[in-house]
């Protein structure tokens, strides 16, 4: 069964450092997602991609965090500068087009020192 | 290091027994509704989902009621098993004023006693 992937696991990282969170998701999916899930809470919104750009954003996507599908296959977080405040697990989900349900990967854990 | 994170709601069943997990949701023009169940170290699992014009779905095993006037969501399950055991996740969609994004609720912990 397809699966959206992301790498790595587990990210530890300094603050201050840039990370890169990776996602390879569903081949024939068109949208694509990012969530942060902070320890013990909800699972929140961040980005919103659709046919190359960004098409919705929640209040946590500052001007530290930026977006990119850079070949056919992968789809990238970025946090420039990390704070303490970024430790979490951060999921990528994808879905297909004129369709509701979204998949999501298994996260990755970013613990920022 | 790590925020501390709030309590989540618990509830415990005995296994086959049915559970009844509730969901108050907060946007009255939400047109869409899925229950997610994370397990521990994974990512949320699509379970069942509703739309707005609907008031009841079954999967297997899974039922999923939609009351529009109070804004609540319940998933029922039936004959729990102690694979069951999960965080379960309401979420919803607002396709007016947003891409599809998901608005989650905060969750609810079940536990299967064998």
């Amino acid at each position: 069964e397809p699966e959206v992937t992301q790498t790595p696991s587990h990210q530890v990282t300094q603050m201050g450092q840039e990370v890169i969170l990776r996602c390879v998701p569903i081949s024939n999916h068109l949208y694509f997602y990012w969530y942060r899930q902070i320890l013990g809470q909800k699972v929140e919104f961040l980005v919103s991609f659709y046919n190359n750009e960004i098409s919705e954003k929640s209040e946590i996507f500052d001007d530290q965090f930026s977006v990119e599908r850079p070949d056919g296959s992968n789809f990238t977080l970025k946090i420039r500068s990390t704070k303490l405040e970024d430790s979490a697990m951060y999921f990528c989900a994808s879905k297909e087009k004129a369709k509701n349900i979204q998949y999501f990967g298994a996260g990755t854990r970013l613990s920022v020192l | 290091g790590e925020n501390v994170g709030l309590h989540l709601p618990t509830l415990s069943v005995q296994e086959g027994d049915n559970s009844i997990i509730n969901c108050a949701y907060s946007n009255s023009a939400s047109d869409y509704f899925i229950w997610y169940k994370q397990e521990s170290g994974k990512g949320p699992q699509f379970i069942i989902d509703i739309r707005s014009n609907m008031d009841k779905r079954q999967g297997q095993r899974v039922t999923v009621l939609l009351n529009k006037t109070v804004k609540h969501l319940s998933l029922q399950i039936a004959a729990t098993q102690p694979g069951d055991s999960a965080v379960y996740f309401c979420a919803e969609i607002a396709y007016g004023g947003s891409q599809g994004n998901l608005i989650f609720g905060k969750g609810t912990k079940l536990s299967v006693k064998p």
